[in-house]
């Protein structure tokens, strides 16, 4: 049973550019989120998702979009790569209000 | 919206001392509360939760926690801590969304 998998594990990646971080797990969880963690900032959510079809933003959704096309995957994209998208990047899913599960992380630093 | 605070940025302990996490939330309705742990270089794992019933919860390496609604606390304990506790703990709040506070970086020193 995988869990949460997500990739990559590491980016870098220069100003401007684009890319998707991916997000898929194995549990039937209708619901996922991503966030970013930035030192002495906790954890904050940039999208999530209720279900298939159904996505809604979080404390800081710009410069990111999101989509939600089967229960398994929920990628997250970076239209164009800025220096303070810098951070590292946590996907979750859980069911309802149940314990989150989270991937192992995606360390992203914009030059 | 919720939110979620927690009081201590860094604690730095000896081995064998007792650990306390302070956390407050507001939210005017039903809510799940969690203490996550984050291993340096890992990703967040589930300590305890708080869902309904006995509200002193006793999550794994023992650890545990005290609900107090009238409050809007959750604290976290640990009677005698081991220099492996070294992390950085958060607690959280979900309605449907799970909202994190800030963390606390624990330092224990062998």
């Amino acid at each position: 049973n995988a869990g949460v998998t997500q990739t990559p594990k590491f980016q870098v990646l220069k100003t401007g550019q684009s890319m998707t971080l991916q997000c898929a797990q194995d549990m039937n969880h209708e619901y996922m989120s991503w966030y970013r963690q930035d030192p002495g900032m906790g954890l904050r959510l940039i999208h999530y998702s209720v279900g298939a079809g159904i996505t809604d933003q979080g404390e800081v959704p710009n410069g990111y979009n999101v989509s939600r096309s089967t229960t398994e995957d929920f990628p997250l994209r970076l239209l164009s790569a800025a220096p303070s998208q810098t951070s590292v990047y946590f996907c979750a899913s859980s069911d309802n209000r149940e314990e989150a599960f989270f991937g192992q992380g995606t360390r992203l630093t914009v030059v | 919206a919720q939110s979620v605070s927690q009081h201590n940025h860094h604690v730095i302990l000896s081995e064998a001392a007792s650990l306390e996490l302070g956390c407050n939330y507001s939210y005017g309705g039903t809510v799940n509360l969690f203490w996550y742990v984050q291993y340096p270089g890992q990703h967040l794992q589930l300590l305890l939760k708080y869902f309904s019933g006995d509200p002193l919860v006793k999550g794994i390496k023992g650890f545990e926690a005290e609900f107090i609604k009238s409050k809007f606390s959750f604290n976290l304990r640990k009677p005698s801590v081991q220099w492996s506790d070294t992390a950085e703990y958060f607690c959280a709040v979900s309605d449907y969304k799970l909202s994190f506070g800030a963390g606390t970086t624990v330092t224990v020193r062998a």
